[in-house]
């Protein structure tokens, strides 16, 4: 069974920096592109970067680009997020998820980012 | 960006009942469309990927059609369970893009 577990979430002030991780279990890992999507509170879904399976292909949402930095280890089955400039609007609970085929296969349960001071 | 917009952004349907939500591209995305459901405090699970081909483990209620730009997803007879907000997303070309979701709810 697939498990992507993601943590490093909380609440930072406006300006501030986090880094989120994604440990995954029950896939090779390696051979998975990998995105971060996100959900502010009430909110629709909203897909933000992915990276593939080699690290050699990133994207990134514009309202994202230049702040945050998806990056992998996969010595380490793990995904990273870090996101710096933090604004409110980054306020959201952020999903790793694996893809192939063009489908987001497998979700973590989420990690809570809280921007405010 | 490809823009995606579903409808409707709710509805209201009993145990038992035919449920269909569309959603449209902006573009043409061929068959690059795919459904998410999810109930609240969790995240979401794939059912229906490449518009039509249901994903392991997703009971054979749950069905989706077309192709370009108008595309269909149907719960034939639902079921308590399904109750949920669904998502249809575009996975043609970066960024990848969600329609804003169809709140499903019971009458």
């Amino acid at each position: 069974e697939v498990q992507l577990v993601e943590s490093g979430g909380g609440l930072v002030q406006p300006g501030g920096s986090l880094r989120l991780s994604c440990a995954a279990s029950g896939l090779t890992f390696s051979t998975y592109n990998m995105n971060w999507v996100r959900q502010a509170p009430g909110k629709g879904l909203e897909w933000i970067s992915h990276i593939s399976s080699s690290s050699n292909s990133i994207y990134y949402a514009d309202s994202v680009k230049g702040r945050f930095t998806i990056s992998r280890d996969n010595a380490k089955n793990s995904l990273y997020l870090q996101m710096n400039s933090l604004r409110a609007e980054d306020t959201a609970v952020y999903y790793c998820a694996n893809s192939g085929n063009y489908r987001l296969e497998s979700w973590g349960q989420g990690t809570l980012v809280t921007v405010s001071s | 960006d490809i823009q995606m917009t579903q409808s409707p952004s709710s509805l209201s349907a009993s145990v038992g009942d035919r449920v269909t939500i569309t959603c449209r591209a902006s573009q043409s995305i061929s068959t690059y469309l795919n459904w998410y459901q999810q109930k609240p405090g969790k995240a979401p699970e794939l059912l229906i990927y490449l518009a039509s081909s249901l994903q392991s483990g997703v009971p054979s209620r749950f069905s989706g059609s077309g192709s370009g730009t108008d595309f269909t997803l149907t719960i034939s007879s639902l079921q308590p369970e399904d109750f949920a907000a669904y998502y249809c997303q575009q996975s043609s070309s970066i960024p990848w893009t969600f329609g804003q979701g169809t709140k499903v709810e019971v009458k």
